[in-house]
This record gives structure tokens, C-alpha cells and sequence, in this order.
């Protein structure tokens, strides 16, 4: 299985700061179609995940464009410009590359 | 407007079983391939199966192979997961999930005695 880990496992920011998460593949997640199914998700309090970032730097609808993927192969990061509040809560890495489907262990933004 | 709802989660005992049901609205049922995913409570995401959309393409989580059962029914634009021989280590909540894009609001199974 693709071992996904991601670091810090928390962070406390101010808001208005910016910050970057990083997430290590086990295995290059570059399928064999050449795409990189590589994704960043964010779990707020008591809700769903929410997809931010597909294929390693496409935002997702409606994300705002303080957030940023950068990344190839087995390394990849995130990177939040200027946090807002709503930004708080659980950030994962997810990989749909390979089977079976893997996620890092999480990231908490806390406000600090 | 996607909408993917969950039903079936209660407390059930160890051993037993539980069907899930997920009812998708607001797209194309029959063109995706879908997703179970699981958050065991103050953990993290576990995927736990995945069937295509015309359900020639199955795969399971090693945890949970033999023991569940992911489906369809296009005609009902509906997901299931079959659980059987419930273990306490499969209490969690559990999402439907289009890709990574699209997840249910989650149905919770506690499996305890």
C-alpha cells in the first residue's frame, strides 16, 4: 500500500499568516494515463471533507485562490496564503492513484 | 446540485450485520465510479471500497475484505455497503463518496455489544 505522510500534524497560526503542508508518497503517484492523482482535502469541525486541490495543483470549485499545490512524483505541498478563519479544521492528503486509495494522517490548522 | 445521502448506520453487535445506503442526486449516477470511506471517531479517513459505474471494477480495503460487500443499483441511482461479521474496530463513520469531490454527510455504525 502507498504510505502517505504528511507533516506537521498541526500547526497554530495567526490569521493572516501564511503556511505550507507537506505530504510524501511511498511510491510515485504519477498514473500510467501520466496524470498525478494527488489531492488535498479539508475536514472544518463537525463537517464533511471538502476536495481544495486535485491533481496536484487544480483548484477545486469555489476554493478560494489562497490555496496552492505544488508537487511531483513523491513530494507534494500545500500552501495557504494569508489563513482566514475558516480555514481552521483537519487538512489531508489523498491519493487515488493507486489501490488501495491511501491519505495522509492529517494536519490541524488551530487558530494560535 | 450534487447530493450524495447516507441511511442504514445504527448500533449493532459484534458479528452481525448492517447494510448502508447511499441515494446520489444532482448528476449522472451511472457515469461514476464511487467510493466508501470511513473516519473512525477522532481519526482519520480510511477508504474502505471503490466499484465503478457499470460495477466491473471492485476493490476492497485488506480490512475489510470477505467481509463487506460495495454495490449499485443505477436504476435507483443508489450505493450500498454490505457489512457482515461486524467487529468493534469497524465503529466509525462512514461517507459516500464521488471521487474525492463529492461526499455524503456520513452515517454512523458502533459496533459494540
Amino acid at each position: 500500500d502507498v504510505v502517505m505522510t504528511q507533516t506537521p500534524p498541526s500547526l497554530s497560526v495567526a490569521i493572516g499568516q501564511s503556511v505550507s503542508i507537506s505530504c510524501k508518497s511511498s511510491q510515485s503517484l504519477v498514473y500510467s494515463d501520466g496524470k498525478t492523482y494527488l489531492h488535498w482535502l479539508l475536514q472544518s469541525p463537525g463537517r464533511s471533507p471538502k476536495r481544495l486541490i486535485y491533481q496536484v495543483s487544480n483548484l477545486g470549485s469555489g476554493v478560494p485562490d489562497r490555496f496552492s499545490g505544488t508537487g511531483s512524483q513523491k513530494d507534494f505541498t500545500l500552501k495557504i496564503s494569508r489563513v482566514e478563519a475558516e480555514d481552521l479544521g483537519v487538512y489531508y492528503c489523498a491519493q487515488t492513484t493507486h489501490f488501495p486509495n491511501t491519505f495522509g494522517a492529517g494536519t490541524k490548522l488551530e487558530l494560535k | 446540485e450534487v447530493q450524495l445521502v447516507e441511511s442504514g448506520g445504527g448500533l449493532v453487535q459484534p458479528g452481525r450485520s448492517l447494510k448502508l445506503s447511499c441515494l446520489a442526486s444532482g448528476f449522472t449516477f451511472s457515469n461514476y465510479g464511487m467510493n466508501w470511506i470511513r473516519q473512525a471517531p477522532g481519526k482519520g479517513l480510511e477508504w474502505v471500497a471503490s466499484i465503478s459505474s457499470s460495477s466491473s471494477y471492485i476493490y476492497y480495503a485488506d480490512t475489510v475484505k470477505g467481509r463487506f460487500t460495495i454495490s449499485r443499483d443505477n436504476a435507483k441511482n443508489t450505493l450500498y455497503l454490505q457489512m457482515t461479521s461486524l467487529r468493534s474496530e469497524d465503529t466509525a463513520l462512514y461517507y459516500c463518496a464521488r471521487s474525492t469531490t463529492y461526499w455524503g454527510q456520513g452515517v454512523m455504525v458502533t459496533v459494540s455489544s
